[in-house]
């Protein structure tokens, strides 16, 4: 297994409260990525870094917001549940080799949330 | 805009090879094709990938046609925890972009 720990695995909260999930590696990778999963929609890119405090928007990200302060650790905020965002959410990291981009990107086991 | 098409369902007999088929008839030169598994509430699974020659590692083999528009991912000897559903993406770089897929059942 690819050293990921997402946590909490489990989140309750109610709209209108901040909620933080972490995403924390071992690998030294590069690259770290947040989806989310929805029946119907398949997983959905939120936010990537490719370094320490280099991040970028992927295809959802409006309501949240990210931050990488160190190589091991990508923290997903949001900063005002809605409903909306009860999701599973997953982290994953990859490599990245000059000469070969196409490097698989290997997922943790998710952090289920769920927003009253 | 999917890029590939999955069946969307398959059965298995335990201990006979699974032959799991995607069509992805549009892609690009560059593009590689990546197969990834998930079994029920755990994430994603990368199996394998391949860009033109067919790949096998201790998981699975890919075969990809010489033309590149489809491919099959074979698990030689299926197991009750092979069940799961089954990922074809087909992808350059950036984020992947995962379907329905195809739910695999291995049968005892």
């Amino acid at each position: 297994d690819a050293g990921i720990t997402q946590s909490p695995r489990h989140k309750v909260t109610e709209t209108g409260t901040p909620v933080t999930l972490r995403c924390h590696q071992t690998e030294n990778h590069r690259y770290m990525y947040w989806y989310r999963q929805d029946p119907g929609h398949g997983l959905r890119l939120i936010h990537y870094s490719y370094g320490v405090k280099d991040t970028d928007k992927g295809e959802v990200s409006d309501g949240y917001s990210v931050s990488r302060s160190k190589t091991e650790d990508f923290l997903l905020t949001l900063e005002s549940a809605t409903s909306s965002q009860t999701s599973v959410y997953f982290c994953a990291i990859s490599t990245y080799l000059t000469r070969d981009k196409n490097q698989p990107q290997h997922f943790g086991d998710g952090t289920r949330l769920s927003i009253l | 805009d999917a890029k590939t098409t999955q069946p969307t369902s398959m059965d298995c007999a335990e201990g006979r090879a699974a032959n799991l088929p995607c069509n992805h008839s549009t892609i690009s030169g560059n593009e590689y094709v990546y197969w990834y598994r998930q079994i029920h509430s755990q994430g994603p699974q990368y199996i394998i990938h391949g860009l033109k020659n067919n790949e096998t590692n201790e998981m699975a083999s890919l075969i990809i046609t010489e033309d590149r528009k489809s491919s099959t991912l074979i698990l030689p000897h299926a197991t009750l925890r092979d069940t799961a559903v089954y990922y074809c993406i087909v992808r350059v770089e950036g984020d992947m972009r995962f379907g329905a897929g195809t739910r695999l059942t291995v049968k005892p």
